[in-house]
């Protein structure tokens, strides 16, 4: 299966929300809602952020909110901070017992 | 605490394979799956395959064309991905991590990694 597409990129200020759009198809991301998203920070493991689009772990920022819209998912950080800073990857449950991950998103606070 | 810890680094040449242990603690072992997701330098992730704990059922992704085999010893609560046939492009850090059964649950907790360099 194809990784899920996602900006290489995004920036903010602290204090500014930013969003960050992982696309896939109507056979993932567009048809489960199971879109997941893991913050990675430089030679660390992913930590789970959202989950079924737009669930929260226990312990993760009210900041990070996640939302879907036909086969694009969003993961919105708002009231940026410099500890935001990391690689963020979506993934989406693709059918047949199957997962798939996007490319990642470098996310800069300026 | 929950907790995957994953064997050490391996250095393997072409052509060989490597076999990594993911060992888990603090939650029982045959209530989650093991999923096996690798990440080669400056790269995305990539979902590689699973096992179910409690019955040993496995998938794993097409790109590997039949080299991962997945197993698990639930008497020492540790799973294993073996990687076979192994090029330079296999080299990269290959992680574990568990996931309650149902389509829609994520990876909610990680192995720390396991760097594989596949080098002549």
């Amino acid at each position: 299966q194809s990784a899920l597409t996602q900006p290489p990129s995004a920036s903010g200020s602290p204090g500014q929300s930013v969003t960050i759009s992982c696309t896939g198809t109507s056979s993932d991301v567009g048809y489960y809602n199971s879109v997941s998203w893991y913050q990675q920070n430089p030679g660390k493991a992913p930590k789970l952020m959202i989950y079924e689009v737009s669930k929260r772990p226990s312990g993760v920022s009210d900041r990070f909110s996640g939302s879907k819209s036909g086969n694009t998912a969003s993961l919105t950080v708002s009231g940026l901070q410099a500890e935001d800073e990391a690689d963020y990857y979506c993934s989406s449950y693709a059918g047949s017992n199957t997962w798939v991950f996007g490319g990642g998103t470098k996310l800069t606070v300026l | 605490q929950v907790q995957l810890v994953q064997s050490g680094a391996e250095v393997k040449k072409p052509g060989a394979s490597v076999k990594i242990f993911c060992k888990a603690s603090g939650y029982t072992f045959t209530s989650y799956i093991i999923h096996w997701v690798r990440q080669a330098p400056g790269q995305r992730l990539e979902w590689m395959g699973w096992i179910d704990a409690a019955n040993d059922n496995t998938k794993s992704s097409q790109s590997f064309q039949g080299r991962v085999t997945i197993t698990r010893d639930t008497s020492a609560s540790t799973a294993y991905m073996e990687l076979s046939s192994l090029t330079s492009e296999d080299t990269a850090v290959y992680y574990c991590a568990r996931k309650i059964r149902g389509p829609t649950q994520p990876l909610d907790c990680w192995g720390q990694g396991t760097l594989v360099t596949v080098s002549s």
